[in-house]
Formats: C-alpha cells, structure tokens, sequence
C-alpha cells in the first residue's frame, strides 16, 4: 500500500536552531515528492518539488533533499515566521495524483 | 484577483442536508480537485477532474458527488450531509498531468454538520 510518513509530529525549536524533519514513503511509480507549507486556517502553499534521488532544492532558510526511501527538509537557522505545519506528499500513477503525509507542525521560538 | 477561490469559507449545516461547495480558478488549468483535511488524518482525496465532462473518484468519495461543466469550476455537493463530514475542504488545481504537476490549493471551507 502506497504511504507516507512524516516525523516528528511536531517540533519545537529555538530561534536559530538548525534541524530537520523526515518524509518516508513506499509508493510504486513515484513521479515526485512535493513539499508544501500550511498556515493555520490557510491552503497549503507549495514549496519544492523532488524527482530523483540526490537531487536537492533551497529557498531561504530551506533545503529539500531526497533519497531512494525518504526526503529531508532541513531548516537551517529558523525564525519565528518558519512556524508552520511542513507537508509532504508523493506523486503516483498516470494522473500524478497527490498521497500526502498528516504533516510535522512547526514552532519556532524567539 | 487571479488565483483560486472557494465559497463559503465557513459553513454550518444540519444532518441530511444537501451542501454544495464552490471552486473557482481562473489559470485554465486543465486538473481540479478535492481534499478534506481532518485531524489524524491529512489531506484526503475525494474527487478529481482532468477536464470539463471529466471526473473520477480519490481516495474517499463516498456521500459526495462533483461536476464539471465549465474548466474554471468545479463544485462539490454534499447529498445528505452527516456528521463524519464534518471537515475542512480544500479545493486545488494543476495545469498538466505529469512531471510538471505542483498543486495549487485555495483558502479551504470549514463545514460542520451539526
């Protein structure tokens, strides 16, 4: 059964905390593994796309990273506006239809 | 403003009641979508739509029935609301099917089926 996998649940880091958050997924024919971010009462909102393994993506403060089995989204000296539920989802089939993880929630204090 | 737009952004209704939830874009993308967005559980598909006059199920259509006669919209009707579908929904669109395929989501409507 395709899944994805995201941990931890939530994290909690100081202003300036460099850290991580992991995306595993099992899934026949990935097209992509998408990263997107969810503020509280908004849609989510698109970040990065990954399609192949080794391949790496940035923007700000953010870095995507994918292997064979799972993708990384390291957060590299966060701020309190990097508060946010990290999303990440997998492609599958010919319709490039969407299986997404239930999400790591974000803090970031000052 | 382009973009993609649903209404309402809140709705309350009361069980076995017929819902409908709109979504708009105005980017011409040929997909369209439907999720519902519960605690524990993520974002879950319910319908999707390749092009007008073309729709198929997600993950969990069951109680939902979707059309789409125009490519900018694409309304999602609750039959006879119950209580389980008590959610947030969220609408979403891509331009093409394949490797060039982020989505891109509207603001959602919170329903509550009291």
């Amino acid at each position: 059964e395709d899944q994805v996998t995201q941990s931890p649940e939530a994290l909690r880091l100081q202003e300036g905390e460099s850290s991580s958050l992991n995306c595993s997924y099992t899934v026949s024919g990935l097209r992509g593994l998408f990263w997107y971010r969810q503020d509280p009462g908004k849609g989510p909102e698109f970040l990065f796309t990954l399609y192949s393994a080794g391949e790496e993506k940035e923007k700000e403060r953010l870095k995507a990273t994918l292997t064979k089995k799972e993708s990384f989204l390291h957060i590299t000296a966060p701020k309190p506006e990097d508060s946010a539920t990290y999303l990440c989802a997998v492609s599958r089939g010919s319709q490039g239809n969407l299986i997404f993880g239930k999400g790591t929630k974000l803090s970031v204090k000052p | 403003d382009a973009g993609i737009t649903q209404s309402p952004r809140y709705k309350i209704t009361e069980t076995g009641r017929q819902v409908t939830l709109m979504c708009h874009q105005t980017w011409s993308h040929s997909y369209m979508f439907w999720y519902r967005q519960d605690l524990g559980h993520g974002l879950r598909l319910i319908y999707y739509s390749a092009a007008a006059d073309i729709t198929d199920k997600g993950e969990v259509p069951d109680g939902y029935v979707v059309s789409r006669s125009k490519t900018e919209n694409f309304p999602l009707t609750l039959e006879s609301a119950t209580r389980s579908q008590t959610s947030v929904y969220f609408c979403a669109s891509k331009k093409l099917a394949g490797e060039d395929n982020e989505q891109f989501f509207g603001p959602g409507t919170r329903l509550t089926v009291l």
